[in-house]
């Protein structure tokens, strides 16, 4: 069965410090693995997605299908970083669906 | 571009009585349309999702229950709520297909009393 495991509730880091938010998943198969986050006050959005291989707002995430991971990494945190993070996983074994992680609460100390 | 609303964003409503928020997208067709449950510490928990009018697939039993009566309408409903129904709930439009995203609504916070 599927699942998305984020080991860590919470997390506080210091401003300027490297950051990175685990994520470790179970899949069989090629999974589409997602991060999203959500701002005080703000709805849920989404921040990357694997296939895009992207960095938005300075975050990276790279799959890892070895150690089934796909960790948010940020090489400087910021406050405007401070939000709540969640993992998500798709696939066709989904149907479509996401399954998300419990997520991570960052917390960046100034 | 496409939008979600979805309303109202309280409510606060006592044991026993019936539920009805509502959710509706703009600006596509024929979206995969989901309900989440978020409760802190226990992450997003998918409801309902559905792929069409009509088609609702539920993945936790419980007191609720969903309805698309129309392409871009989605109605999450209970005739008695519980207590245990109190949290934030989300709905989510994503496109059909792998490697696309959701776009979540702005969620509605229930306070079952």
């Amino acid at each position: 069965a599927q699942r998305v495991t984020q080991p860590e509730k919470l997390l506080s880091v210091f401003k300027g410090a490297p950051v990175e938010l685990k994520c470790n998943y179970s899949y069989s198969g090629s999974p589409e693995l997602f991060w999203y986050v959500q701002y005080s006050r703000q709805r849920l959005q989404l921040l990357l997605r694997h296939i895009s291989r992207e960095s938005i707002k300075g975050f990276t995430a790279d799959l890892n299908k070895g150690e089934t991971s796909f960790h948010l990494k940020k090489p400087f945190a910021q406050e405007e970083d401070s939000a709540m993070y969640y993992c998500a996983l798709s696939g066709r074994n989904t149907g479509n669906q996401f399954y998300f992680g419990t997520g991570t609460s960052l917390t960046v100390i100034p | 571009s496409q939008t979600i609303h979805q309303w109202p964003a309280t409510l606060v409503q006592p044991v026993g009585s019936p539920l009805s928020l509502e959710c509706t997208v703009e600006g596509t067709s024929n979206p995969n349309l989901y309900w989440y449950r978020q409760a802190a510490g226990r992450g997003l928990q998918l409801l309902f999702y559905s792929v069409g009018i009509g088609q609702i697939s539920s993945e936790v039993p419980q007191n609720l229950s969903a309805s698309r009566p129309q392409d871009r309408q989605f109605i999450l409903s209970s005739k008695k709520l519980l207590l245990s129904d109190s949290g934030f709930y989300l709905c989510a439009w994503g496109r059909q297909g792998l490697g696309y995203g959701y776009t979540f609504g702005s969620g509605t916070r229930l306070t079952v009393v």
